[in-house]
């Protein structure tokens, strides 16, 4: 069975500095792939970045890096230099399924970038 | 460029009333596509998901169905809605293939009274 956790109901950070959120996962398929989601009220989901099982290098997508550590099974969130328009709900998932290509959502984190 | 569209984009509807959501993708062919439900202050969680025209699989049990009938159109259904049925549903598509990342629609917000 697959599992995803997001330990962080509420997350506050300052401008411009940086901020992680959590996320592990459980998983028993050998090849897999974690993505992050943000949500702002406006409710759409915006793709941030993608972490391959397989991927030798660690994802980075301008501001936004994902520190992923297979062995502890953990691929969180980094943002550098938070700007007010970060305030939204940050979503980690897990794809598993083969082809199907499903995903399984973690409970989100709501960040909070204060002026 | 691919869009994905949906609507309505919100929806009042009385108990027992039956539901029609739609979802379309504009701009790839034989995409895989899929419904998800958010409950308030709730992560996704995913309903259906759907390989190509008329192959549908659900995830959960539950009161609504879906149908594809053609390739970039995705339906969602529900002939009697319950209470429990009020929620942000959200369509989404992905190339085929594992691992790809899945682009969402603006959602519909459903509100059963």
């Amino acid at each position: 069975a697959q599992k995803i956790t997001q330990t962080q109901p509420g997350m506050f950070v300052q401008e411009k500095e940086a901020v992680t959120l959590d996320c592990t996962y459980d998983t028993s398929d050998p090849s897999y792939g974690l993505f992050w989601y943000k949500q702002p009220s406006s409710g759409e989901m915006i793709f941030l970045i993608y972490q391959g099982s397989y991927d030798q290098q660690n994802a980075t997508e301008g501001r936004y890096s994902l520190n992923f550590q297979k062995a502890r099974k953990s691929a969180n969130l980094v943002i550098s230099a938070s700007q007010l328009g970060d305030s939204a709900m940050y979503f980690c998932a897990l794809a598993y399924g083969g082809a199907t290509n499903k995903l399984i959502f973690g409970t989100g984190t709501l960040l909070a970038v204060q002026p | 460029s691919q869009t994905i569209h949906q609507w309505p984009a919100t929806l009042v509807q009385p108990v027992g009333s039956p539901l029609s959501l739609e979802c379309t993708v504009e701009g790839t062919s034989n995409p895989n596509l899929y419904w998800y439900r958010q409950a308030a202050g709730r992560g996704l969680q995913l309903l259906f998901y759907s390989v190509g025209i008329g192959q549908i699989s659900s995830e959960v049990p539950q009161n609504l169905s879906a149908s594809r009938p053609q390739d970039r159109q995705f339906i969602l259904s529900s002939k009697k809605l319950l209470l429990s049925d009020s929620g942000f549903y959200l369509c989404a598509w992905s190339t085929s293939g594992g691992r790809k990342t899945q682009y969402f629609g603006p959602g519909t917000r459903l509100l059963v009274l």
